[in-house]
């Protein structure tokens, strides 16, 4: 099974500054189908980036992915008070479909 | 429009067995992969496994294999999560998710339920 590990686990910015979160797999992520989804408290999580720096449809332009093969980024700029939420890795090459732990972002 | 609507929540006690339902509208059922993801409070994200609506194969995480069964009912457009011998560390919110393209499970999960909170309790 895939591993996979997100840094840092808190980030603390402020509205209008970058946002740069890592995604770090355990081995080679297959066609490099890794997902970002962002999470709103009580809600369910939504697609945010597929094969790693593809947009899902409606997500503004101010997030973009990157990265392959192990490593993998997701950048928002110009952080807006909705950005201030939980994101989520994923990878779905596999036969079982693994998580990173998450990493929150916090206004400093 | 697309949606998934899931059952409401659900108070079970240790030992016994639940199944949670997760109802398909807005698209045709059998072209796409269907998979439960849980979530315990505060904590994150946990694949629980795979169905595939049109023949109802099935997938599950290693952790959960012995506990775990997927079903659906195409006639019903409806996905079925059972789980069996609830401990409390089974006390979640269950989601069901789409994959995102048509007969293809190594996909994106583009929409998700909203998700059945489970509560494992003496």
């Amino acid at each position: 099974e895939i591993v996979l590990t997100q840094s840092p686990g808190t980030l603390s910015l402020s509205p209008g500054e970058r946002a740069t979160l890592s995604c770090r797999a355990s081995q080679n992520v297959t066609g490099d189908s890794l997902a970002w989804y962002q999470q709103n408290p009580g809600q369910a999580p939504r697609l945010l980036m597929y094969g790693a720096s593809k947009r899902a449809t409606g997500v503004p332009d101010r997030f973009s992915g990157g990265g392959s093969g192990t490593d993998f980024t997701l950048t928002i700029n110009r952080l807006e008070p909705a950005d201030f939420v939980v994101y989520y890795c994923q990878q779905y090459g596999s036969s079982s479909f693994t998580f990173g732990p998450g990493t929150r972002v916090d206004i400093k | 429009q697309v949606q998934l609507v899931q059952s409401g929540a659900v108070v079970k006690k240790p030992g016994a067995s639940v199944k949670l339902s997760c109802k398909a509208s807005g698209y045709a059922f059998t072209h796409h992969y269907m998979h439960w993801v849980r979530q315990a409070p505060g904590q994150g994200l946990e694949w629980m496994g795979i169905i595939n609506p049109s023949g109802g194969s099935t997938f599950y995480a290693q952790t959960l294999q012995d506990r775990v069964t997927m079903t659906r009912d195409t006639s019903t457009t409806s996905v079925y999560l059972e789980l069996t011998s609830l401990k409390s560390e089974d006390t979640a919110v269950y989601f069901c998710a789409r994959a995102s393209s048509r007969g293809w499970p190594n996909d994106p999960f583009d929409v998700w339920g909203q998700g059945t909170m489970l509560v494992v309790s003496s």
